[in-house]
């Protein structure tokens, strides 16, 4: 079983729709990064959390550290939010070692 | 502020040969962290640097090694090629050792033929 897990793995939406993607973890977490990829490579932080919940324009995280949980939501999506979504997690002690979710592809169609 | 710069993009290499890649960390940035992307595998880490210190290493064979030097910069080689380490390679540059969001490079992209 991975440490990281993520569902759906894949997800089709139309254009405003809600999206919620999730990720449970196993291991014990300092910190619990979300970050966005596109095809080309390129990966782009947009998370980055240890409790509670962060905002940023119509992009929405949170984390319940008890149930070693947490949600990224997509409010509002547009077809530019197409990409794949990754969860990675970061053990506790000196360390920016990531252990990565397997990743969410998400379309999004106009 | 330049953000982490990976050199080069694209490679193309050889069976058996070996390739150096190379990773600029924002400025100012001391921890460098070095990832493999495969379709199979997904993303899965290979080493951690900080200030010249290797300060931990995935599950690799010894074929990848890497260093940091005193500006930061890194590089990260891979010896005796396989065609299973055609991938894409992301470093990705921390200001600390630990607890500081993790800004990444676009990756190198390596093909083994």
């Amino acid at each position: 079983k991975n440490e990281v897990e993520q569902s759906p793995q894949n997800l089709t939406a139309q254009e405003g729709e809600f999206i919620t993607i999730n990720c449970s973890y196993s291991v014990g977490i300092s910190a619990l990064h979300w970050l966005q990829q596109h095809p080309g490579g390129g990966i782009v932080s947009l998370f980055m959390l240890s409790s509670g919940k962060k905002k940023h324009g119509r992009l929405i995280a949170t984390i319940n550290i008890q149930e070693k949980h947490s949600s990224l939501h997509i409010t509002a999506s547009h077809p530019r939010d197409s990409a794949v979504y990754i969860c990675a997690v970061r053990g506790g002690g000196a360390t920016n070692k990531l252990i990565f979710g397997t990743g969410t592809l998400l379309a999004v169609q106009p | 502020k330049a953000g982490v710069t990976q050199t080069p993009r694209y490679l193309i290499k050889t069976r058996g040969q070996q390739v150096t890649l190379s990773c600029s960390p924002i400025s100012g940035h001391r921890s460098v962290s070095w990832y493999q992307q495969t379709p199979g595998q997904g993303l899965q880490f290979l080493f951690e640097y900080f200030s010249e210190t290797q300060r931990n290493k995935g599950n690799f064979p010894g074929r990848f090694s890497g260093r940091q030097f005193s500006n930061s910069r890194s590089e990260m080689n891979v010896s005796t090629l396989e065609l299973g380490d055609s991938a894409l390679y992301l470093c990705a540059s921390s200001l600390m050792e630990a607890g500081t969001e993790a800004f990444f490079g676009q990756g190198t992209r390596l093909t083994v033929v």
